[in-house]
């Protein structure tokens, strides 16, 4: 079945250490995203790609790093820069970057702590 | 950014119609609302969308006012399955060809059996 695969489901980070999350989709999607979510609130925008080898900041977008190499990945790097990293981290795909109607579809996300 | 207002939490009795509020009085003409759920440690889940007319598909309904600054997702039939976080969102153009999804803190809604 086409998705989103985000891996790995869990992940820890040691102080001053940079990880990456990776996010993986086979729906032919355009558009890519990436959101943070802390305990009881909603998403926030981390990043966001229209297409290969370009993306754009979102609301929060200090101490996190993305590249799209390839149109079915795009990964992201929490550097040590980000102070408080711990959350859970969303990665959507859209077909159509700029089409309006077309619902963002959700991967089970990354849940990263500190040591 | 363009916000919208929903209660805290709901509940609804199983197999009974549920209605969710949600206000958005500073939409814009070319805002669409979404509603996405999310059940705990998942991914967002897409449930509809529309713009001006009230909208219908196999999850629920979507009835928007006439003046767009409120709506309400119907879900016709509750199931315990059903419980979940659920999000009104505008979906708002912000150039470049780009439309950005603002996310609240959603409803909670739980089915009592």
């Amino acid at each position: 079945d086409g998705g989103i695969t985000q891996s790995p489901k869990y992940l820890f980070r040691k102080e001053g250490q940079n990880v990456t999350l990776s996010c993986e989709q086979n729906l032919n999607h355009d558009a890519m995203y990436w959101y943070r979510q802390d305990p009881g609130q909603g998403l926030r925008l981390i990043y966001y790609s229209q297409i290969v080898n370009d993306f754009q900041k979102g609301d929060i977008a200090e101490g996190y790093s993305v590249s799209r190499e390839k149109k079915e990945s795009f990964p992201l790097t929490v550097t040590s820069a980000q102070k408080n990293p711990t959350a859970f981290y969303l990665c959507a795909s859209r077909q159509g970057a700029g089409v309006i109607n077309q619902p963002q579809h959700f991967g089970d996300g990354t849940r990263l702590s500190i040591l | 950014d363009a916000k919208t207002t929903q209660p805290n939490s709901m509940e609804s009795n199983e197999e009974e119609p549920v209605h969710l509020p949600c206000n958005h009085s500073t939409i814009s003409g070319t805002d669409y609302i979404h509603w996405y759920r999310q059940l705990p440690s998942q991914g967002p889940e897409y449930v509809i969308h529309g713009l001006t007319s009230n909208v219908n598909n196999r999850m629920a309904s979507l009835a928007i006012a006439e003046d767009r600054k409120s709506s309400t997702l119907i879900l016709h039939r509750a199931t315990l399955r059903d419980a979940a976080v659920y999000y009104c969102i505008l979906a708002t153009y912000s150039g470049a060809g780009s439309y950005q999804l603002t996310f609240g803190k959603g409803t909670k809604l739980s089915v009592i059996p």
